[in-house]
């Protein structure tokens, strides 16, 4: 079955552009994350999502960072006035449930600030 | 900032070598995962242990949990050439939220 895309899979964009990166999960997962991982380094928590509740933002860097999921499905990571730390790959992941833990990541975004 | 750390973080084996790695991490679990991944992008889950288990083994895997000394360790035995990758544990904080926490990585390479 289809896992979690994401879109696109590179990103090359100026300093001080905005950039947005799209996830689609897998259907029916109530769960989705957003990571960050910088080069040769493990993920760093972003932002996570499940259901209709707020979500929890406590790891965004910055507020230049934002996501939403509309219709408890697709999610969009936005980066606004892109700086050079913002370069590195950015993985969603979803899972069934809260309860199971198991997250299912897609192939990331690899973003290049210049 | 992050729970876990990985040790060794490199590590070189021949093929059919065991490989075994480890992971300490500071607060308390309800599990913990262990992941692996390719060429620096998605991950794919291989593990996960709760934290009232001591040991589970899938396959070739082996993971054992001690949350007395908050280390768990991952055995690959019989390696192989396509086991090469980076593996990470991650655990979830007790949060019930289901954000996970990732140790730094151990990369594995299986030499033919």
């Amino acid at each position: 079955g289809a896992g979690v895309s994401q879109s696109p899979s590179n990103k090359v964009t100026e300093k001080g552009k905005d950039v947005e990166l799209r996830c689609d999960p897998i259907s029916g997962h109530t769960a989705l994350y957003w990571y960050r991982q910088s080069l040769g380094q493990g993920l760093e928590f972003l932002i996570y999502f499940q259901g209709n509740s707020a979500p929890d933002k406590s790891g965004l860097p910055s507020d230049r960072f934002s996501a939403e999921r509309t219709g408890g499905s697709v999610s969009t990571l936005t980066i606004q006035r892109t700086q050079q730390e913002d370069s590195a790959v950015y993985l969603c992941a979803s899972s069934p449930s809260v309860a199971d833990n198991e997250q299912f990541f897609g192939p990331g975004t690899r973003l290049t600030v210049l | 900032s992050q729970q876990g750390e990985e040790d060794p973080q490199a590590l070189s084996i021949q093929e059919g070598e065991n490989a075994t790695m480890n992971c300490s991490y500071k607060t308390s679990i309800n599990n913990l995962q262990w992941y692996r991944q390719n060429s620096g992008r998605g991950l794919v889950h291989l593990i996960l242990i709760r934290s009232n288990e001591r040991e589970k083994h899938s396959g070739r895997l082996r993971v054992t949990l001690d949350t007395s000394k908050k280390s768990s360790s991952l055995l690959i035995t019989a390696s192989r050439a396509a086991d090469t990758a980076s593996y990470f544990c991650a655990t979830d904080g007790s949060s019930n939220t289901g954000k996970l926490i990732f140790g730094q990585g151990t990369t594995l390479q299986v030499k033919p």
